[in-house]
């Protein structure tokens, strides 16, 4: 069956930390992880993404780590603020067959 | 440009009945996704639709069903309720499908089962 773990399930960080949040998969037809933040009340949101063809990949204080040969992938918050508190996704997409996993999430507390 | 919209925001049901939810994509998203978030399994995949049809389906049983309208919103229907069936259910929208094209998560209809 295909899986994406993810680890841990509940983190907490003081301001300005580097939270890490780690995902492994297991079937290599995935060729897109996606991370996705979600806020209490809301619906998830994109907020990067990277293809297997690169190691890592940033967006301002968000980057992604990837490594293909141990089919894992990371997740690191720079200077982390009390607004970067929410649950964070994980996600494996297979574009062959238009499918998506997600992890079971990681619950992130920044504290003031 | 309007995001998801999800109908209604909340619900509560009991045991045996029936629900139908509802979602609005983005104007001009052709695929829609839908999602049963909860606690203990996270997100999870329900089935896709795109251009009316049913494109995936994830592995729920036949009591939860949806359709799609020609105006790209769509509808999910869950029969016979179970306690178990209480969660949040989001529904996304993208321009083609569920692959590498951004989804757009709607704010997700919280149901709960008495």
């Amino acid at each position: 069956q295909q899986q994406v773990k993810q680890s841990p399930q509940s983190l907490i960080v003081q301001k300005g930390g580097i939270p890490i949040i780690n995902c492994a998969y297991e079937n290599t037809a995935f060729d897109y992880f996606p991370w996705y933040q979600q806020f209490p009340g809301k619906g998830p949101a994109l907020l990067i993404a990277i293809r297997p063809d690169v190691s890592e990949k940033k967006e301002g204080r968000f980057t992604i780590s990837f490594n293909k040969s141990a089919k894992q992938f990371s997740l690191h918050i720079m200077d982390s603020q009390p607004g970067d508190s929410a649950t964070y996704f994980c996600a494996a997409v297979s574009n062959r067959d238009d499918k998506i996993i997600f992890g079971k999430g990681t619950r992130l507390h920044i504290l003031p | 440009k309007a995001g998801v919209t999800q109908t209604p925001r909340y619900l509560i049901k009991t045991r045996g009945q029936q629900v139908t939810l509802s979602c609005s994509p983005i104007s001009g998203h052709r695929s829609v996704s839908w999602y049963q978030q909860t606690p203990g399994q996270g997100l999870q995949f329900l089935f896709e639709y795109f251009s009316e049809t049913q494109r995936n389906k994830g592995n729920f049983p036949g009591r939860f069903s949806g359709r799609q309208f020609s105006n790209s919103r769509s509808e999910m229907n869950v029969s016979t309720l179970e306690l178990g069936d209480s969660a949040l259910y989001l529904c996304a929208s993208s321009l083609v499908g569920t692959g590498v094209n951004e989804q757009f998560f709607g704010p997700g209809t919280r149901l709960t089962v008495l």
